[in-house]
């Protein structure tokens, strides 16, 4: 299963941007990138995600590494809302599931 | 808009009894997932069905079984209860099966042996 790498924690003030890095040395060329956020006492809920070419959304964007063997989310304006853990997860061709791996606990300042 | 339905939300069994969990897709998708989450763990994925056939699976015990029916409604079938099933069970929905897709996650139900 493909391996993803990301920091146990990440401290943001409000209001402030975010960069939430990504890993993922082992990515193969038909893997996409998928980002989950797990607010506490929730499912998870999809954020954002790509396959080459950096994206945007209404909550995040996604720039991805030209090499793609790494990724990172950017939440423009952190609120206190946005505290919990985010995920970065490759999809793998052939398979269904997401291996979600340990995550970044992303904590917003007041 | 509509999301996933889960029940129960919270269910309380003694060991080695048995557990179904019920899981209702947002409607009109055809895939389900599910996964499950220990205290302080991250989601780990257990089995998942598209179009009624399991599709992929992980790494679900033995004393577990889903199917998913003709209405795309799942269950979770967990026999011989352990202390270790204790957890959060998500289910999940997609519309297709593609790399690109999408899973909404529902609420979960939070077993207790």
């Amino acid at each position: 299963d493909a391996k993803t790498t990301q920091p146990n924690s990440m401290e943001s003030n409000e209001e402030e941007p975010v960069h939430l890095p990504c890993n993922h040395s082992t990515i193969s060329g038909t893997d996409y990138i998928h980002w989950y956020r797990q607010l506490p006492s929730q499912g998870p809920e999809y954020v954002i995600h790509g396959l080459t070419s950096n994206v945007n959304n209404r909550m995040a964007s996604l720039a991805i590494a030209e090499d793609r063997k790494s990724s990172t989310l950017i939440l423009h304006r952190a609120t206190l809302r946005d505290a919990a853990v985010y995920y970065c997860i490759l999809r793998r061709t052939g398979t269904y599931k997401y291996i979600f791996g340990t995550g970044t606990r992303l904590k917003v300042l007041a | 808009a509509a999301g996933v339905i889960q029940s129960p939300r919270h269910l309380i069994k003694e060991k080695r009894e048995t557990a179904t969990l019920k899981c209702y897709p947002i409607p009109r998708h055809d895939t389900v997932y599910w996964y499950q989450q220990g205290p302080g763990q991250d989601p780990q994925f257990l089995i998942s069905f598209y179009e009624k056939m399991q599709s992929d699976k992980g790494s679900i015990p033995d004393r577990f079984s889903a199917q998913q029916f003709s209405d795309y409604h799942s269950e979770l079938n967990m026999s011989s209860l352990e202390l270790g099933d204790s957890a959060l069970y998500f289910c999940a929905s997609s519309l297709g099966a593609g790399l690109y897709n999408e899973q909404f996650f529902g609420p979960g139900t939070r077993l207790t042996v």
